[in-house]
């Protein structure tokens, strides 16, 4: 079992949905959690990172975490066809950040 | 601010050769990292500096060496480049270890 799952997708909704994006990881000594965004053929870009259970938001993100369920979530409200890209969610202790291997996302105007 | 620069950003190799990536930053970041993308296998972590002057092994070392040569720059050599080595190489940089990174646009390399 790896130990971080993400969901390779494609994952296609139409613009203005909002998108929910996840991953399950196994790992309970796990404590920051981040994601990204990354176009194809340039490198990851940093959307959210959080260290803590709950909430955070930032304009259209919204990241989610729930250590006890060991599970993590990106919403992204009002999706536009500028979204469409691959989501990596990276998650661990200090310096060993793992990756997922990413979702796909389309947004169809 | 460039951020994170990366050179080159296509090379092809031969089985055997060997080659230097560079990386550079112009955040003062401390922490720096090398990973590679596979399809399906994600970034992996090859090698990352904590700080200048230290170096520490990921997930994937064997086939790389590294130097933190000062502060803004990181470089990743391929001793004998080995077609399991093709892959695409970024390079990322991060003010502490449990802050998020700054990518490169990395380095599509090809071992043939």
């Amino acid at each position: 079992q790896k130990e971080v799952e993400q969901d390779p997708g494609p994952l296609s909704v139409p613009e203005g949905a909002i998108v929910s994006l996840n991953c399950t990881y196994s790992n309970s000594a796990f404590q920051y959690f981040m994601w990204y965004r990354q176009y194809s053929r340039k490198g990851p870009e940093l959307l959210m990172y959080t260290y803590s259970s709950g909430n955070k938001e930032d304009g259209r993100f919204t990241a989610q975490v729930d250590k006890s369920s060991k599970y993590i979530s990106l919403f992204i409200r009002d999706s536009q066809p500028s979204d469409s890209a691959t989501y990596l969610c990276a998650l661990g202790p200090a310096y060993k950040y793992i990756f997922g291997t990413g979702t796909r996302l389309k947004v169809l105007a | 601010n460039a951020g994170v620069t990366q050179t080159p950003k296509f090379q092809v190799l031969k089985t055997g050769q060997s080659m230097t990536l560079q990386c550079a930053q112009d955040m003062n970041h401390n922490s720096m990292y090398w990973y590679r993308q596979d399809p399906g296998m994600g970034l992996r972590l090859i090698y990352y500096s904590a700080s200048e002057g230290t170096t520490d092994k990921g997930e994937v070392p064997n086939g790389y060496n590294v130097s933190r040569l000062n502060k803004r720059e990181f470089s990743l050599r391929l001793e004998s480049a080995a077609p399991s080595q093709t892959s695409v190489y970024f390079c990322a940089s991060s003010e502490k270890g449990y802050y998020g990174y700054t990518f490169g646009s990395g380095t599509r390399l090809t071992v043939v």
